[in-house]
């Protein structure tokens, strides 16, 4: 049973336009919200977080968006760049617990 | 050199064999994690320790022995390997259980 699911495994952006990857989750316990980043041969790293309280965080050119009534939050990267061109892994933490999602192939065209 | 380091970075080994995965981290941090990738299924948590000595299973445990003597050390045993655990492992630490976790660059492992 997935918990934390990434329905896109892939999707393809023309550089300068917006990326969006998406998440849902079906855990209402859930409080806080993690994007990670990927690149081939490296781990990991953290992108964005958001808690539960909040609806959006920003930094820079990510923004995600938290839709507690839908169990759904969203990754905007505006705009794309080629060097974001990566897997983008969804998770989500309760108390003693983070899980994460299937990933999202994002791949940036010139 | 500060960070999370994992060795080796690929190991091929037979059935039945046993193999370790080494995890060393220089930040102190309480919390280690040991997880699998693989395609379809994303990060998958097999083991994490909460400090030196205390270690706890994750979601897909079997198979798989940790321990955690030191605090900057996290080694993972398949103590009998098999094809199902050729993967690609990812070690992580952090201060708190749902901090943000800092990952290493992980180790590719097939199990012929």
């Amino acid at each position: 049973d997935q918990q934390v699911k990434q329905n896109s495994p892939s999707l393809s952006v023309q550089e300068g336009r917006i990326s969006i990857l998406n998440c849902d989750y079906t855990n209402s316990m859930f409080d806080y919200f993690l994007w990670y980043k990927k690149y081939p041969a490296e781990g990991p790293t953290f992108l964005i977080s958001i808690s539960s309280i909040k609806d959006k965080n920003e930094d820079g050119r990510f923004t995600v968006f938290l839709n507690k009534s839908a169990k759904h939050l969203s990754l905007h990267i505006v705009p794309s760049q080629p060097g974001d061109s990566a897997v983008y892994f969804c998770a989500a933490s309760a108390r003693n617990k983070l899980v994460f999602g299937a990933g999202t192939i994002l791949r940036v065209k010139s | 050199d500060a960070g999370i380091t994992q060795s080796p970075r690929y190991k091929i080994t037979e059935t039945g064999r046993q193999v370790t995965l080494m995890c060393h981290q220089t930040w102190s941090h309480s919390y280690m994690f040991w997880y699998r990738q693989d395609l379809g299924h994303g990060l998958r948590l097999i083991y994490y320790s909460a400090a030196a000595d205390i270690t706890d299973k994750g979601e897909v445990p079997d198979g798989y022995v940790v321990s955690r003597s030191k605090t900057e050390n996290f080694p993972l045993t398949l103590e009998s390997a098999t094809r199902s655990q050729t993967s690609v492992y990812f070690c992580a630490s952090s201060q708190q259980m749902t901090d943000t976790q800092y990952f290493g660059p992980g180790t590719r492992l097939t199990v012929l």
